[in-house]
């Protein structure tokens, strides 16, 4: 069975400063990983997906994670944090027909 | 654009209620799905289907049933509704009937209080 861990629930920053967000994943077979957003009283929206194309992906909103499969690691970085990007960030692994999806990151930006 | 829309945003039911929740979508998408969303537990699928009169459970299926008559409407129904059911209900679709990596495109959510 296909699991995520999104490490820390609650994440804060100062603006301009690095964002990491950590994903875990447990997967018996070479995965899928996604990274969606969620902005306040909104739906999801993707930020990336990793299909086996590359190990560093780029998203949208100047997000990229890169794919260890070392580590079984997926962690979201952006360089530069802005006060837009305050939301909760969901990791999502694929095997199958079905997403299962970590707990989530709610993401702060301090001013 | 791929537009997914539900029919409420808010809803408020008393217990033993019969419920609907319409999830519609206008890309002629193969599969859609039904999620709870809970503080602390992230999104959990409750069904899904890849075809029109066909179904999946998820993982928590148990108090929830699903129709899809037309392809591009997806609709949640609780059969009586108790609290625990109070929730963020997401819907979502995506196209491909076995192209898992394809991106899953969501509705804005119905927030469900049930009294």
């Amino acid at each position: 069975a296909q699991s995520v861990t999104q490490l820390g629930s609650h994440v804060s920053v100062s603006e301009g400063a690095l964002v990491l967000l950590r994903c875990n994943y447990s997967s018996s077979v070479p995965p899928y990983l996604f990274w969606y957003v969620q902005y306040p009283n909104q739906g999801l929206q993707l930020l990336l997906k990793y299909t086996s194309a590359a190990t560093l992906v780029k998203g949208i909103n100047g997000f990229e994670a890169e794919f260890k499969k070392s580590e079984t690691s997926f962690h979201l970085t952006k360089p530069s944090a802005h006060m837009s990007d305050a939301a909760e960030y969901f990791c999502a692994v694929t095997q199958a027909r079905q997403l299962t999806f970590g707990s989530g990151t709610q993401l702060t930006v301090l001013p | 654009d791929v537009k997914v829309t539900q029919s409420s945003r808010y809803l408020v039911k008393r217990t033993g209620e019969k419920v609907f929740l319409e999830c519609v979508q206008d890309m002629d998408h193969e599969n859609m799905f039904w999620y709870r969303q809970d503080p602390g537990l992230g999104l959990r699928l409750i069904y899904f289907s890849y075809d029109v009169k066909m179904k999946e459970k998820g993982d928590i299926p148990e108090g929830y049933s699903v129709s899809r008559e037309k392809k591009e409407r997806f609709s949640l129904i609780l059969e009586s509704a108790s609290t625990n059911q109070t929730s963020m209900y997401l819907c979502a679709s995506r196209s491909g009937l076995l192209v898992s990596y394809n991106e899953q495109f969501f509705g804005p959510g119905t927030r469900l209080t049930v009294l």
